[in-house]
């Protein structure tokens, strides 16, 4: 069965310091990686995408790895800010776009 | 550009009540989803259509019906609500390649 597992599930620093968010997947076959931040109330934006044969990829302060061989993808996030506090989404794509495996997310908050 | 919007925002419905959701989107995707999202879970796919006039059963269609008469425009109905149809729905629009999709604000929906 197609899942994708994240963790934790919930998560609270202080601003200014680092994180890391990481989701393991089990989906097959497997075309691309994708992590979205979700706002509260509103809808899932995309921070970074990635295929097989990317290991990571920049947006600002977000990081985002792969590693298609353990089936494993983590995000990381630089110097956080109180606007990061959100739930951010790990999604799958089993290789069509009505094929989108969602994780249940991770929520982040950021405390001054 | 607007994006992608839904109507209404809130909703509460009595069981046995219908009521139609609708999404619009104004940046020609050929591509249009329904999604539910439910607390410690990853979103789901309700219905999704690949083009005006088409329509095609997702991973939990039942209970729901859906309509794509205009390219921009893609409703979502609940014919008679039930209480497991609480849910918070999001609508998604995508291009032909899919590569990314871009989702509305969400409907937040309770039904008693």
């Amino acid at each position: 069965k197609n899942q994708v597992e994240q963790s934790p599930q919930s998560l609270i620093i202080l601003e200014g310091k680092n994180c890391t968010l990481q989701c393991n997947y089990t989906v097959s076959p497997f075309s691309n990686l994708r992590w979205y931040k979700q706002d509260t109330g509103r809808g899932p934006v995309s921070l970074t995408i990635m295929t097989f044969s990317e290991n990571t990829k920049s947006n600002g302060r977000y990081t985002a790895t792969l590693d298609a061989d353990t089936k494993q993808s983590s995000l990381h996030i630089t110097a956080s800010q109180l606007s990061d506090s959100a739930s951010y989404i790990c999604v799958v794509s089993a290789g069509g776009y009505n094929k989108l495996i969602f994780g249940a997310g991770t929520r982040l908050a950021v405390h001054p | 550009n607007a994006g992608v919007t839904q109507t209404p925002k809130f909703r509460v419905l009595k069981t046995g009540q219908s009521m139609t959701l609708l999404c619009a989107q104004d940046m020609n995707h050929e591509y249009m989803y329904w999604y539910r999202q439910d607390p410690g879970m990853g979103l789901r796919l309700i219905h999704y259509s690949v083009g005006e006039g088409t329509t095609a059963k997702g991973e939990v269609p039942d209970g729901y019906n859906v309509s794509r008469l205009k390219k921009q425009n893609f409703l979502l109905g609940l014919e008679s609500a039930a209480p497991s149809q609480t849910s918070v729905y999001f609508c998604a629009s995508s291009s032909i390649r899919g590569n990314e999709q871009f989702f509305g604000p969400g409907t937040r929906l309770t039904v008693l």
